[in-house]
This record gives C-alpha cells, sequence and structure tokens, in this order.
C-alpha cells in the first residue's frame, strides 16, 4: 500500500529537550517536505528535500533541522531553540518536476505539543 | 515574492455552488493546486492549473488566469461534506517547493 508515514501521531516536548518526527514514503518520490500548521493559518514550509543528502531551508528553518540519508526517510528534529514548538506538522512528497502536474502528497500529520 | 490571497471565510447553503478565489503576485510559478484540508485531517489534493483556463473534475472546477494573478476554485452542488478548509498553492519555477496560501475556511449550511 503506497503512501506516506508519519510518527508519532501526537508527541509531547519538555522543556529543553530536542524531538525527532518521522516520515517515510514508499511513493519513490524524489522531494520530500516539512510544513508547519498553526490553528487557524495555512501551511509554513519548515524545510525541504529535492534529493538524497541535499535539503535547503524554507522560510522558517530556525530552530529545526532535517536529514536526508535515504530517499525514503525525511525525519525533522525539533530542537530545544524553537520556543514555540506547539504545532501541527504535515510532511509532503512529490514526484520531481518539469512535470509540473506532479502535486504534492501528504502523511496524517503529527501534532506536537509542550509539556 | 509570491504573496497569496484567499478570503479567510465563507459560507454557503447545501445544494448550491460556491466559488473560491485565490489572487497572488509572483515572479513564476508552474503550477496552481488547490487542496481540501478537513480540521485536523491532512490536505488531499483537488485541482491544478498549469495553462490558463478551466479544468473539470466532478464537481469541482478550477480556473487560472497567469495575467491576471488569479485562480478560482468552484465548487457545484455542495454537500454537507465539504465543509472544510480550501488552500490554493503555487509550485516555484526555482527549487520546485510549493507555497501556500492562508486557506479559505467553507462552512455548508442545510
Amino acid at each position: 500500500d503506497g503512501g506516506i508515514t508519519q510518527s508519532p501521531k501526537y508527541l509531547f516536548r519538555k522543556e529543553g529537550q530536542n524531538v525527532t518526527l518521522s516520515c517515510e514514503q514508499n511513493l519513490n518520490h524524489d522531494a520530500m517536505y516539512w510544513y508547519r500548521q498553526d490553528p487557524g493559518q495555512g501551511l509554513r514550509l519548515i524545510y525541504y528535500s529535492q534529493i538524497v543528502n541535499d535539503f535547503q531551508k524554507g522560510d522558517i528553518a530556525e530552530g529545526y533541522s532535517v536529514s536526508r540519508e535515504k530517499k525514503e526517510s525525511f525525519p525533522l528534529t525539533v530542537t530545544s531553540a524553537q520556543k514555540n514548538p506547539t504545532a501541527f506538522y504535515l510532511c509532503a512528497t512529490a514526484g520531481f518536476a518539469p512535470l509540473p502536474s506532479q502535486p504534492q502528497h501528504f502523511g496524517d500529520g503529527t501534532r506536537l505539543s509542550i509539556l | 515574492g509570491q504573496n497569496i490571497d484567499q478570503p479567510t471565510e465563507m459560507t454557503a447553503t447545501e445544494g448550491a455552488i460556491v466559488q473560491i478565489n485565490c489572487t497572488y503576485q509572483t515572479s513564476g510559478f508552474n503550477g496552481l493546486f488547490w487542496y481540501q484540508q478537513h480540521a485536523g485531517e491532512a490536505p488531499t489534493f483537488l485541482s491544478y492549473n498549469v495553462l490558463d483556463g478551466l479544468e473539470e473534475k466532478g464537481r469541482f472546477s478550477s480556473f487560472l488566469s497567469r495575467s491576471k494573478g488569479y485562480s478560482y476554485l468552484l465548487l457545484k452542488e455542495l454537500q454537507m461534506k465539504d465543509s472544510a478548509s480550501y488552500l490554493c498553492a503555487l509550485r516555484r519555477n526555482y527549487g520546485q517547493n510549493f507555497v501556500f496560501g492562508p486557506g479559505t475556511r467553507l462552512s455548508v449550511l442545510p
């Protein structure tokens, strides 16, 4: 069954702690993305990766880090430097353009809260 | 820049037709996409436009005018389950990433 798996579904972070959100895909998509969504808001891009071992900062990368060691995996670490981490985190993938019709596919999301 | 604007909220009646607008300022993009997002869930892909004009997919249609910096999503024969947020997004020419609008929260009333 092809798709994107995010885990955990819910995550709680203590003060000063780093936490890692998992994103795995078996769609064979080259590009992977991490977004943050706050209540009633749109999606804001944290990091994205178009190819293994390469990634770029999005609009709100401060306090976050990523790695792309395998095509299938793009974990996001929320570091203690991110002072307001409470949000809904979405991982997405897309086939590589220049085929412009490649939409993004999303995982089910991880909801992160501060303890 | 690629500022994208959408109305914050809209209300419509079951069985009616509603048009959700999306305006943008951008230096270039290779596709405009529409997504539906129910509360607490991930967005799901609805429709996309590359060229100007109307794309129809069942009860949903999307329109693009690049010269006017404008797109809309048209929902026909509204159903209660269409109550959701609708997001428009551009895929950048350079970098290949997507930029999302703030979303429009649609409420369908009986």
